[in-house]
């Protein structure tokens, strides 16, 4: 089975620190994505990746950065955490290709608190 | 970046009654996926339509792509309560970007 695992469940923060959100999925999947989840606007793309160290911007990049230094680990940061980034975070992986085997495989969230 | 709709945004059913969740996007899409996130949970892959005008069922769940391959429906015939959640389509573009609808959360009332 494949699986994607986000480093906390539940995480406090106060406002200006710095957040790091990881995310290990080991079934050897190219594609890794960060999302941010609320209420009423569903799923929206933070950032992409589609390869080690390559990044694409998604629809909300602001605010936030990513690393890929590993096929297995993508690394969502928060530079200076701000209240409206409270929010819950999936992580989520999939193969290349627009046919076959593209479904994409999420962790189980990070709900995310910053006050 | 590629708009994908969905409508209802909440659904409150007797069980046993059907629901249908309709997606909407502004492109073409390469395919379109549908997800079930259980209250609680994470979403869930359900099916994958590629084909124009592709109709798949699962069970009680029937799902179709538009013959247009821009909207796509999701049917599910005499709900029960084990259907409670939110369902989510996704439309894949060509650079294997997921862009989901806001979904639809659907209440089964016993």
């Amino acid at each position: 089975d494949v699986k994607v695992t986000q480093s906390s469940r539940y995480l406090v923060k106060r406002t200006g620190e710095k957040v790091f959100l990881e995310c290990v999925q080991d079934m050897d999947h190219e594609n890794m994505f960060w999302y941010r989840q609320d209420p009423g606007l569903g799923l929206r793309l933070i950032y992409f990746s589609y390869d080690v160290k390559m990044k694409e911007k998604g629809d909300i990049p602001e605010g936030y950065s990513v690393s890929r230094e590993k096929k297995e680990r993508f690394s969502l940061i928060l530079e200076s955490a701000s209240t409206n980034q409270t929010s819950m975070y999936l992580c989520a992986s999939s193969r290349p290709g627009t046919v076959m085997n593209t479904e994409a495989f999420f962790g189980q969230g990070t709900r995310l608190t910053v006050v | 970046g590629q708009q994908v709709m969905q409508i209802p945004q909440y659904q409150h059913v007797q069980e046993g009654e059907d629901f249908t969740t309709y997606c909407n996007s502004s492109t073409t899409l390469s395919n379109i996926q549908w997800y079930k996130q259980r209250p609680g949970g994470h979403p869930v892959f359900l099916i994958q339509l590629v084909k124009s005008g592709e109709v798949k069922k699962q069970k009680r769940l029937t799902f179709q792509f538009g013959e247009a391959k821009k909207n796509s429906s999701l049917h599910i015939t005499a709900t029960q309560t084990t259907d409670v959640g939110t369902y989510f389509c996704a439309g894949l573009d060509n650079f294997n970007k997921f862009y989901f609808g806001s979904g639809t959360k659907l209440n089964v009332k016993p």
